[in-house]
């Protein structure tokens, strides 16, 4: 089945610095699209991306989908405390096809 | 508009009982897919359902399974609980399969 490695697992960065983190697929995605989840809350949608090289902006957030269609990442700009939370990639192959997850990168901001 | 609500949020039970958990989509989706989210294996697709028919499932054994009513709202049963079962399970809905999907806050189940 499809698999998608997320990395890194986890972070710990200090507040104002930019993170940047990647997803890495065995097969080819369609679409790519980064979560946050935040304690106790479902997963929330942060951007979206539905064409190869496609580089799209939400705020301080930037994310790419790749030109092989097999690769994301997600960039974070200036981070600042409410940054915290899980992040995930997903992936789906297109039509019908289910949405496959991450693992998840949890970020901490220090202050 | 009101979001995906799931009910119930917390959840106890004992190996070998059954569970059903369920969800209510946002207004005017048809498409309901479940999760489920554990630490080591993040989120694992258990299957979605639009306009009342399974249109997509993942690699989970039977005792997992799920329905979907006329309007939308969506259950699912675990069958024979065993301890790996313990998970948040996240409902999402969706107005079509392939639209951006909106995660309720999830059931958090423990298994003793």
């Amino acid at each position: 089945g499809q698999q998608l490695n997320q990395s890194p697992q986890s972070m710990f960065i200090q507040e104002g610095e930019d993170v940047s983190m990647n997803c890495t697929s065995s097969s080819i995605f369609n679409t790519w699209l980064w979560y946050k989840q935040d304690p106790g809350e479902g997963p929330v949608l942060l951007i979206a991306l539905y064409k190869a090289g496609e580089l799209t902006s939400n705020g301080r957030l930037t994310a790419q989908f790749g030109i092989t269609r097999k690769d994301s990442f997600l960039n974070i700009s200036a981070s600042i405390p409410s940054d915290v939370g899980i992040y995930f990639c997903a992936g789906r192959s297109g039509g019908y096809q289910k949405v496959t997850f991450g693992i998840g990168t949890k970020l901490q901001v220090i202050p | 508009k009101a979001g995906v609500t799931q009910t119930p949020r917390y959840l106890i039970k004992t190996r070998g009982q059954q569970v059903t958990l369920s969800c209510s989509p946002i207004s005017g989706h048809r498409s309901v897919s479940w999760y489920q989210q554990t630490p080591g294996q993040g989120l694992q697709f258990l299957f979605e359902y639009f306009s009342e028919t399974q249109r997509n499932k993942g690699n989970f054994p039977g005792r997992f399974s799920g329905r979907q009513f006329s309007n939308s709202r969506s259950e699912m049963n675990v069958s024979t609980l065993e301890l790996g079962d313990s998970a948040l399970y996240l409902c999402a809905s969706s107005y079509e399969t392939g639209s951006e999907q909106y995660f309720g806050p999830g059931t958090r189940l423990t298994v003793t």
